[in-house]
């Protein structure tokens, strides 16, 4: 079946602009998960979406990242105002009734 | 805080040889551990999973074992391919924190060399 997708694949943008990365997680998956990461860094955690609960924000780094999730599908991360050290690879997983978590190709966004 | 340690951070072997791969924790309160490959400019590639009440789970060549009192686990890659030169990531999700978030280590990149 069909995998974790997320677009773009690369995004080059200017510093201070909005930008919007998706994910389409695997059908069925209850949980969604956003990752960050940066070169020569590990992954980091952003934000966990689990059925209708309240996200669990406590990774975001700043009030310039946000995101929602439209019931148990479609999740969109937004990075307004965008900083060079924004740049990075965002890393979207979904995962089943087991936790076990499998991950999307990322967006490599770029901040110039 | 919960830390995830993966040494050395690169392995360089000829093909053909059982490798072992470390990782450490310090926090033994977890649900899970998870391994990974990531193959370059790729995502993860989910390889295995071990609940915190299982000892070993084998996929193939692979087997990972899990001994959480002493906050271990070791990945085991039976006769080396250069195929599986790739980077291999471990993480657990602690059972403090709320949600099943992944605690990443910084990964081990494994060069196979035929």
């Amino acid at each position: 079946g069909a995998g974790v997708s997320q677009s773009p694949s690369n995004k080059v943008t200017e510093k201070g602009k909005d930008v919007e990365l998706r994910c389409d997680p695997i059908s069925g998956h209850t949980a969604l998960y956003w990752y960050r990461q940066r070169l020569g860094q590990g992954l980091e955690f952003l934000i966990y979406f689990q059925g209708n609960s309240a996200p669990d924000k406590s990774g975001l780094p700043s009030d310039r990242f946000s995101a929602e999730r439209t019931g148990e599908s479609v999740s969109t991360l937004t990075i307004q105002r965008t900083q060079q050290e924004d740049s990075a690879v965002y890393l979207c997983a979904s995962s089943n009734l087991n936790n076990e978590q499998f991950f999307g190709p990322g967006t490599r966004l770029t901040v110039l | 805080k919960q830390e995830v340690t993966q040494i050395p951070a690169a392995l360089s072997v000829p093909e053909g040889e059982n490798l072992v791969l470390n990782c450490s924790f310090t926090d033994s309160a977890i649900y899970n551990l998870q391994w990974f490959r990531q193959d370059p400019g790729k995502g993860l590639t989910s390889l295995l999973l071990i609940q915190s009440s299982q000892r070993e789970q084998t996929s193939g060549r692979l087997n990972a074992s899990l001994d959480k009192s002493s906050g271990r686990s070791t990945l085991y890659i039976a006769a080396s391919q250069p195929g599986d030169s790739a980077t291999y990531l471990c993480a657990v999700v602690p059972t403090q924190g709320g949600s099943e978030k992944l605690v990443f280590g910084k990964g081990m990149k494994l060069t196979v060399n035929p």
